[in-house]
């Protein structure tokens, strides 16, 4: 899997939106790329995935830059439920399994 | 609330016992996933199963580790002679089909040896 580097901690303030950065310059092209996120005490979840083209669904928007290398995860208008860490991994589809980095902690101010 | 269901939720052993936890998947997913995660880091992968073939171990996953998931349904992970560095929350998702785009999480298991 692509190495993805993503800032350790972001904030916000609710109800405003927030862009999330992800690099993975080594991405190859079968790899799609895949944002989950982890409340505290709880298992991840998924938020949203693409391969080459921008993806939107009821959670959040993924913007993916045309080279590849890099994407961003956008979160329309932050609620303190979004306070979490949110991880950007590129993966195969082939088998599935997901090679979680750092991560990035995004904390919503009310 | 996933579907995916683990007990024990927390599970406090002494170096040296064996652990047993079970995974119970979301009934038609036919991937599961065993991951662990330590304090402050992501998860890392451990093992997955299509249906009840155990098709990678990760080298994290030493001889004292095993997983089984008969009949593809549940899955269990035991843990021989634990050390203090197997303290961590084990975590199993499932997923539906080979196009794997979203995989489901249980709570996770918290392990602590002391």
């Amino acid at each position: 899997d692509a190495k993805t580097t993503q800032p350790n901690s972001m904030e916000s303030n609710e109800e405003e939106p927030v862009h999330l950065p992800c690099n993975h310059s080594t991405i190859s092209g079968t790899d799609y790329i895949h944002w989950y996120r982890q409340l505290p005490s709880q298992g991840p979840e998924y938020v949203i995935h693409g391969l080459t083209s921008n993806v939107n669904n009821r959670m959040a928007s993924l913007a993916i830059a045309e080279d590849r290398k890099s994407s961003t995860l956008i979160l329309h208008r932050a609620t303190l439920r979004d306070a979490a860490v949110y991880y950007c991994i590129a993966t195969r589809i082939v088998d599935g399994k997901l090679t979680f980095g750092q991560g990035t902690i995004l904390t919503v101010h009310p | 609330d996933t579907g995916v269901s683990q007990n024990p939720r927390h599970k406090i052993t002494k170096r040296g016992q064996n652990v047993t936890f079970r995974c119970d998947p979301i009934s038609e997913h036919n991937r599961l996933y065993w991951y662990r995660q330590t304090l402050g880091q992501g998860p890392e992968f451990l093992t997955y199963f299509q249906n009840e073939a155990q098709l990678e171990k990760s080298r994290l996953l030493s001889d004292r580790f095993s997983a089984e998931r008969p009949k593809g349904s549940f899955s269990t992970l035991e843990i021989q002679r634990t050390e203090q560095g197997d303290s961590a929350m084990y975590l199993c998702a499932s997923s539906l089909g080979t196009q794997t785009y979203e995989q489901y999480f249980g709570p996770g298991t918290r392990l602590t040896v002391t």
